[in-house]
């Protein structure tokens, strides 16, 4: 089946550090990959995303690369700031498998200290 | 703007008991999706509907049902309400193919006594 493996949490930066939180994937097709972002107290919001191999997806400063030779698509960002404190979800879609709802990692905790 | 709602946003409610939790969108998607949300497990699937009168088990589906009468709402029943289901609750849905994102509600905590 599809799973989705982040590294462990939290991860504590001091501000305007560069930032990378590691995923991997496993899927039987050609999945699309989402990095979600939660806010305390707040549902999740769709961060970025990347629909087929070597795509890019970025947006407020964050950027992820699907790469399928190593089955990752890792999240970055070139200098953290406080209001990026929150937990930081990985996910895909395998749209070969019939199946339309995501599969999430275990999240992890980005805290960033001014 | 359209926009995907839950209500209530916390529920206190006692073992045994019968606990509906209310999930509305505006999107006119097809697909809608209910989540709980653990410490160390992210989110994991409880049920899923593709379409009006279509409803289909998740991952962890036990102890909860769920009904398509129309495209915006999905509700969310705990049958018998059991402390290992105190947890957050999130709604989510997505037009028909599984390629485009996700729109999550936010959230239900729901803590059972």
């Amino acid at each position: 089946g599809n799973s989705v493996t982040q590294m462990e949490g939290p991860v504590t930066l001091s501000e305007e550090a560069f930032l990378t939180i590691n995923c991997t994937y496993t899927a039987t097709g050609y999945p699309s990959l989402f990095w979600y972002v939660q806010y305390p107290g707040e549902g999740l919001q769709l961060l970025l995303k990347a629909t087929k191999a070597d795509d890019k997806g970025s947006n407020k400063g964050f950027e992820a690369t699907y790469r399928k030779e190593t089955t990752s698509f890792h999240l970055e960002k070139g200098s953290v700031q406080v209001s990026d404190s929150a937990v930081y979800f990985c996910a895909l879609s395998d749209p070969g498998t019939g199946r339309r709802a995501l599969t999430f990692g275990s999240g992890t905790r980005l805290q960033v200290q001014p | 703007d359209a926009e995907i709602t839950q209500s209530p946003r916390h529920k206190i409610t006692e073992t045994g008991r019968q606990v509906t939790l209310a999930c509305h969108q505006t999107w006119n998607h097809n697909n809608m999706f209910w989540y709980r949300q653990d410490l160390g497990h992210g989110l994991r699937l409880i049920h899923y509907s593709y379409g009006v009168q279509d409803t289909n088990k998740g991952e962890v589906s036990d102890g909860y049902s769920v009904s398509r009468s129309n495209t915006e709402d999905l509700p969310l029943t705990l049958e018998s309400a059991a402390s290992s289901q105190t947890s957050v609750y999130f709604c989510a849905s997505s037009e028909s193919t599984s390629r485009y994102e996700q729109y999550f509600g936010p959230g239900t905590r729901l803590t059972v006594t």
